[in-house]
């Protein structure tokens, strides 16, 4: 079955540093992927999408890379601040039709310090 | 972006009772809503797909006579948890996709946090 992993750790990094947090996907080949913001009882925010025939994708601090060989996504914020503290969640069509559904990934939290 | 309304944020009720969960699209029409349900520290797993006009369609292990689901409207679902119990406690969250745009993405309403006492 499809199955998508990514770090339950949280991770703690410097404010200023890099953040890079990882999304592994098995038995599936999908044709792209989803980053999403997830504040404490709260909905998820949609980031970046990033399609399979696409190595990378920018939006100001973000970045995200797209593997399909080794399937990952690896998902970068640069210069990270302390308002960048929240579980970020990678996401994949369920499925192999355009339904519109997604599964998503377990999340990774990550906490910014001053 | 597109705006999805979830009401209520929370709620408490006595096992055994219903709660009625609604989630509607503020600017755009959605014939389509998932709705999803988290539990603490958890992903996000869907429960169900919203059609508007028919009948919904449940995920594997989702009950659907435990989880009614109404699509009357192109901007209003709402999720019914009949004769609750303290293990339906969860977050439930509705999405919605705006097909006038990049209608790959989901917004989601900001959630509603259920309490079964």
């Amino acid at each position: 079955s499809q199955k998508i992993e990514q770090n339950s750790e949280a991770l703690n990094i410097q404010e200023g540093k890099t953040a890079t947090l990882t999304c592994n996907y098995t038995n599936y080949s999908p044709a792209y992927l989803q980053w999403y913001r997830q504040d404490p009882g709260r909905g998820p925010v949609f980031l970046l999408l990033i399609r399979e025939n696409e190595k990378e994708k920018r939006k100001e601090r973000l970045k995200v890379t797209f593997d399909t060989t080794l399937k990952q996504s690896l998902f970068h914020i640069t210069a990270s601040q302390p308002a960048d503290s929240a579980t970020y969640l990678c996401a994949l069509p369920y499925g192999s039709s355009n339904t519109g559904k997604l599964i998503f990934g377990q999340g990774t939290t990550l906490q910014v310090k001053p | 972006g597109a705006v999805v309304s979830q009401h209520p944020s929370w709620v408490i009720c006595k096992s055994g009772t219903s709660v009625k969960i609604e989630c509607r699209s503020l600017d755009f029409q959605a014939t389509t809503m998932f709705w999803y349900r988290q539990f603490p520290k958890q992903s996000l797993m869907l429960m169900a797909t919203s059609n508007e006009g028919s009948k919904a369609t449940y995920e594997q292990g989702v009950e659907k006579d435990k989880f009614l689901i109404n699509h009357a409207s192109l901007t209003l679902s709402t999720l019914t948890v009949t004769s609750a119990h303290p293990e339906d406690s969860s977050f439930y969250i509705c999405s919605a996709r705006d097909l006038r745009g990049q209608n790959e993405k989901l917004f989601f309403g900001s959630g509603t946090q259920l309490s079964v006492l």
